[in-house]
């Protein structure tokens, strides 16, 4: 069986730190990995995705995710965060072809100015 | 294109009452989800359907949530009688049924349920 592990429940930096969300996993078989961003009253949307091929994945707004498959990790980097990045952050897992996806608790990354 | 619609977007009721979440889909989504986000976790899932088809129910309260996918587009999600741990956000993601994307999920603002 899948499963999903955030490390962290909160995060607060300040605007302009760099920042980490870390996300382990679990599985038994091979994995597509996702991170969703939910913003305060909206509905989660993707930010990023590893399917295949390069390990190093990037999102439109400056965020990075790096699949490793011998630590089982996928952790979610930004060199320079922004007050707008403030929202909850989930990781979620999906075992390839399959149809069920896991998501983990979430991180809250607070960006304080 | 249209995202995934839901309504209503807030709900509050008394406990032992019914009460029924509508879910539109992206035009073309052959899966929908239905997913129960209590304050503070992560979405859990609730149902899955492959059109109008359920692929997974195991995480369903069967004695007090049904669902239905209607001709394979629209679904209803509904709750009798509501219980006070059910208050919690009710989302609805749609899919396209393509491995090679990963089954890319997309989702609706959700509606927040408060049972009294």
């Amino acid at each position: 069986a899948q499963s999903v592990t955030q490390l962290d429940s909160q995060v607060p930096v300040f605007e302009e730190a760099p920042v980490e969300l870390r996300c382990n996993y679990s599985s038994s078989v091979s994995v597509y990995l996702f991170w969703y961003v939910q913003y305060p009253n909206q509905g989660l949307q993707l930010l990023l995705k590893y399917l295949s091929g390069s390990t190093l994945v990037e999102s439109i707004n400056g965020f990075e995710a790096e699949f490793n498959k011998s630590q089982t990790s996928f952790h979610l980097r930004k060199p320079s965060v922004h007050i707008s990045d403030t929202a909850e952050y989930f990781c979620a897992v999906s075992e390839t072809g399959g149809f069920k996806t896991i998501f983990g608790a979430g991180t809250r990354l607070f960006v304080k100015a | 294109e249209a995202g995934v619609a839901q309504s209503p977007r807030y709900k509050i009721i008394e406990k032992r009452q019914s009460v029924a979440f509508w879910c539109n889909p992206i035009s073309g989504h052959a899966t929908l989800y239905w997913y129960q986000q209590i304050l503070g976790q992560g979405p859990k899932l609730l149902i899955q359907f492959q059109n109008n088809g359920v692929v997974d129910d195991s995480q369903l309260p069967k004695d007090r949530f049904s669902a239905e996918r209607l001709k394979g587009v629209d679904s209803t999600l509904k709750i009798q009688p509501a219980k006070l741990e059910d208050s919690a956000v009710y989302l609805c993601a749609s899919s396209l049924v393509e491995r090679v994307r990963g089954n890319e999920q997309f989702f609706g603002p959700g509606t927040r349920l408060t049972v009294l």
